[in-house]
């Protein structure tokens, strides 16, 4: 079974960029398409954006302008880096695997999420 | 953009009531629908795909249906540990969007 492990700074100042890993075990990062995934605390789930492992990706239009998504294959991690953050980007952020079952594409494997708050 | 509604957005229920909840989209998506559920401080989780496909590992009081604009998860007999918050997903579009959620507490 895929298991997923966000990483990385628990505090971001306005205007600078967030960058986030996600660790995948159980599984290759070759496997799948891979996404993330953001909550407002207390609000709904947003998606941000989608990479399969060659490189080819799919932003949310919201965010496309700030947002870039990376894959490392050797180190079975993904990345997110979302530039010029406001305290609007304050979030958990997770990491899905995105599956495809007869074209209907679904997120199947959850990491467990990470807090990021954006203050100065 | 494809917008997903859902109703109610919280309700109040029993241990062994049928509870249904409702997700609208915006426009057709024939049955390119998701549900998750969340708990509190979790990850959500795939419980139906493609509207009506039961992921692995679901209780099979979990229930999917619809196709078009209109769609409903049931729970045949609501148990302890179904007291979250459920969320709807389109992957029709991929500028995949998700509902704002139905959160099913304790009556």
């Amino acid at each position: 079974q895929v298991h997923l492990q966000e990483s990385g700074p628990g505090l971001v100042k306005p205007s600078e960029t967030l960058s986030l890993t996600c660790t995948v075990s159980g599984g290759s990062i070759t496997s799948y398409y891979w996404t993330w995934i953001r909550q407002p605390p207390g609000k709904g789930l947003e998606w941000i954006g989608s990479i399969y492992y060659i490189g080819a990706t799919n932003y949310n239009p919201s965010l496309k302008s700030r947002v870039t998504i990376s894959v490392d294959t050797s180190k079975n991690q993904l990345s997110l880096k979302l530039s010029s953050v406001t305290a609007a980007d304050t979030a958990v952020y997770y990491c899905a695997s995105q599956s495809e079952y007869s074209g209907h594409v679904n997120f199947d494997y959850w990491g467990q999420g990470t807090l990021v708050t954006v203050s100065s | 953009d494809i917008q997903m509604t859902q109703s109610p957005s919280s309700l109040s229920a029993s241990v062994g009531d049928r509870v249904t909840i409702t997700c609208r989209a915006s426009q057709s998506i024939s049955k390119y629908l998701n549900w998750y559920q969340q708990k509190p401080g979790k990850a959500p989780k795939l419980l139906i795909y493609a509207s009506s496909s039961l992921q692995s590992g679901v209780p099979s009081r979990f229930s999917g249906s619809g196709s078009g604009t209109d769609f409903t998860l049931t729970i045949s007999s609501l148990q302890p540990e179904d007291f979250a918050t459920y969320y709807c997903q389109q992957s029709y579009s991929t500028l995949f969007t998700f509902g704002p959620g139905t959160k099913v507490d304790i009556k």
